[in-house]
């Protein structure tokens, strides 16, 4: 069984709407949780990294969230744009791991006008 | 740019034959990462070398090979291949064991025919 578990598997949204995106994890010791984005045939790209101490972290329209009691990080696009459209992919380390990430699946984000 | 050096971007060959992707890691980076990606698959890790030497191995068939150089970049052989070995194939690196960041390169689409 995976130990990162994204929902939904895909969504469809239409420009200028928002959308939060869920990851819950059972990977322990937990060290950090990161959300990248993947254009289609493309290498995936940073958007957020956040320790055990964080609850929030911004960059531009989107906006992770964490909460390590309940093992349970989101992602919310705000006013979202066609660009947008991409699989965004939860990660978590451990703090034991060697750089053994453990990847979600990811959700496949398609926005439409 | 993300300063992760893929080559080449595209490869197509035939079954049986064998291919040498190379990374050229982001410069201060010392661990490299070897990752593949099927068509509409998460990202699976493959292997991990951290200044030469292997750190980390996930689900890395026999067939497979990899190493790091003194110059740092790496080289992940490919051999006997199948059908099934069709995939994008990207490499990341990061300063130490990751913690504050993975890289990702814009990878190699590898088409066995």
């Amino acid at each position: 069984k995976n130990q990162v578990e994204q929902s939904p598997q895909s969504l469809i949204i239409l420009e200028g709407k928002n959308c939060t995106l869920q990851c819950n994890y059972t990977v322990s010791p937990f060290s950090n949780l990161r959300w990248y984005k993947q254009d289609t045939g493309r290498g995936p790209v940073s958007l957020t990294i956040m320790t055990f101490s964080e609850n929030t972290k911004s960059n531009g329209r989107y906006t992770a969230t964490l909460d390590a009691d309940t093992k349970q990080s989101s992602l919310h696009i705000t006013a979202s744009q066609l660009s947008d459209s991409a699989s965004y992919i939860c990660v978590v380390s451990t703090t034991d791991s060697w750089g053994k990430l453990q990847f979600g699946a990811g959700t496949q984000v398609v926005v439409t006008p | 740019d993300s300063g992760v050096t893929q080559t080449p971007k595209h490869l197509i060959t035939a079954t049986g034959q064998r291919v040498t992707l190379r990374c050229s890691p982001r410069s201060g980076d010392l661990s490299v990462y070897w990752y593949q990606q099927s068509l509409d698959q998460g990202l699976q890790f493959l292997i991990q070398y951290y200044n030469g030497e292997e750190r980390a191995k996930g689900n890395i068939l026999e067939r497979f090979s990899a190493q790091q150089f003194p110059d740092l970049h790496s080289e992940l052989n490919l051999s006997s291949l199948e059908l099934g070995d069709s995939a994008l194939y990207f490499c990341a690196s990061s300063v130490g064991r990751g913690g504050g960041g993975y890289t990702f390169g814009s990878g190699t689409r590898l088409t066995v025919v």
